[in-house]
């Protein structure tokens, strides 16, 4: 199992300009999440997916969208990118019956917005 | 507003010193408090706590949650520079998706 998986490792866009970061999970995990992590601060959610077709807004949502056709694919598009979003963005997935509540997260997403 | 306190922010320490960690929470509907530890990448997971006074331990590491006075303690002893990581604590509440409260997080750093 590659557990999950995020592409780019890292990023630098321009401000305005778009782009998707990609995060699959080959655990067959019902709940995903999208989250951010600022310099010397937690993690922040911004989306979550309790299965496919099934979205909803976390803590920080604004300037970003989701969707989840699949169970195994969860993509995060940023839109109009501003130099608040520099971030790490981590996706993590659990499975809905988990009773630890324990998260499996991929390796991040480094993007910084000039 | 569901919200989980970390203290202290950093510490620095010396190989062989004992360390506490503090996690304090206030959460609506909470289920369990879970320990993770961040070293430059992804949280690897340390410990889930769902009952009072019942100490975990992985090695020299160790965990305690009071669900009376809302907070959990991670205890580890002769700290090695390896320990030197970011450790986040999250509160897990019932029927909201699986999701994370995050804590700030505590920045260890053990100097040899």
């Amino acid at each position: 199992n590659a557990g999950v998986t995020q592409t780019p490792k890292f990023r630098i866009l321009k401000i305005g300009q778009s782009m998707t970061l990609q995060c699959a999970q080959d655990m067959n995990h019902n709940y995903m999440y999208w989250y951010r992590q600022d310099p010397g601060m937690g993690l922040k959610l911004i989306y979550y997916s309790v299965g496919a077709g099934i979205t909803d807004k976390g803590e920080v949502p604004n300037g970003y969208n989701v969707s989840r056709s699949t169970t195994e694919d969860f993509p995060l598009r940023l839109e109009l990118a501003a130099p608040s979003q520099t971030s790490v963005y981590f996706c993590a997935s659990s499975y809905s019956t988990s009773v630890t509540g324990e998260q499996y997260f991929g390796p991040g997403t480094r993007l910084t917005v000039t | 507003e569901d919200k989980v306190v970390q203290s202290p922010l950093s510490l620095v320490v010396h190989e062989g010193d004992t360390v506490t960690l503090n996690c304090s929470y206030e959460v609506t509907n909470f289920r369990s408090l879970l320990w993770y530890k961040q070293e430059k990448k992804a949280p690897t997971f340390l410990f889930m706590l769902t009952s009072s006074g019942i100490e975990k331990k992985s090695g020299r590491l160790s965990s305690i949650l009071d669900k009376k006075e809302l907070f959990s303690i991670l205890n580890i002893t002769a700290t090695q520079t390896g320990d030197s990581a970011v450790y986040l604590c999250a509160a897990h509440p019932f029927n909201q998706g699986g999701k994370l409260i995050f804590g700030q997080g505590t920045e260890l750093s053990v100097k040899p």
